[in-house]
């Protein structure tokens, strides 16, 4: 399967925590994008990180690369309620013209 | 960025019956892509559509069960057929070019009884 694996499947912390999403993946990428699905709904793009890079970040986000170890994660600081949802990474592989997408992280936030 | 809609946004159908679901784009794109999400499980592409040509559907799907049409730059048309209940999912079309940001629509709940 090309689909990348998150892990943890589920995560449950308090307001104000930091939360930290990995995925892993089998192939080579052009890039690697994480999304936020609220409760069934659509997917809001987060962070796009490219092969040649090894961190970004973007507000309380936090996304790193490892290319050597085929891996990615996810942080967000200071967690809120309104962060309660899933998260998805979704791999750009080489050579192909779609998404590939992980399995998904289901964040709780509990105020 | 992309701002992508989607008709309808849920429905309930009876089995054997087919529903189209539509998406429109704010601007022209030339990808457009089909995926669905079964209950608590990860996106699978169904199709790539890309105008003026057929739809390319990935392994398991199946041009007479997903029948999809591209009439032009920034709308497309994804139609379940004799649907059953292992089609209850939520079907979301996406765009964007090659090794850049994919984006989708809201995406339309579907509930075959």
């Amino acid at each position: 399967s090309q689909q990348g694996e998150e892990d943890p499947q589920a995560l449950s912390i308090q307001e104000g925590e930091n939360a930290t999403m990995n995925c892993s993946y089998k192939t080579s990428i052009n890039n690697l994008q994480w999304y936020r699905q609220n409760s069934g709904r659509g997917l809001v793009h987060l962070i796009l990180i490219r092969s040649n890079e090894r961190e970004k970040h973007s507000g309380r986000l936090r996304v790193t690369l490892d290319t050597s170890k085929k891996s990615s994660s996810l942080l967000i600081t200071a967690s809120r309620a309104a962060d309660t949802a899933s998260y998805f990474c979704a791999t750009d592989q080489t050579g192909a013209n779609n998404l590939f997408f992980g399995t998904g992280t289901r964040l709780t936030v509990i105020p | 960025s992309a701002v992508i809609s989607q008709k309808p946004s849920r429905d309930i159908c009876q089995r054997g019956t087919s529903l189209t679901i539509q998406c429109q784009v704010d601007s022209q794109v030339t990808m457009m892509f089909w995926y669905r999400q079964q209950p608590g499980q990860s996106l699978t592409l169904i199709a790539t559509a890309n105008q003026g040509s057929e739809a390319t559907y990935e392994s398991g799907f199946v041009i007479d069960k997903f029948p999809i049409s591209r009439p032009n730059l920034t709308f497309s048309t994804l139609t379940v057929s004799n649907m059953s209940p292992e089609d209850s999912s939520i079907y979301l079309c996406s765009v964007g070019r090659l090794q850049e940001t994919q984006y989708f629509g809201p995406g339309t709940r579907l509930l075959v009884l």
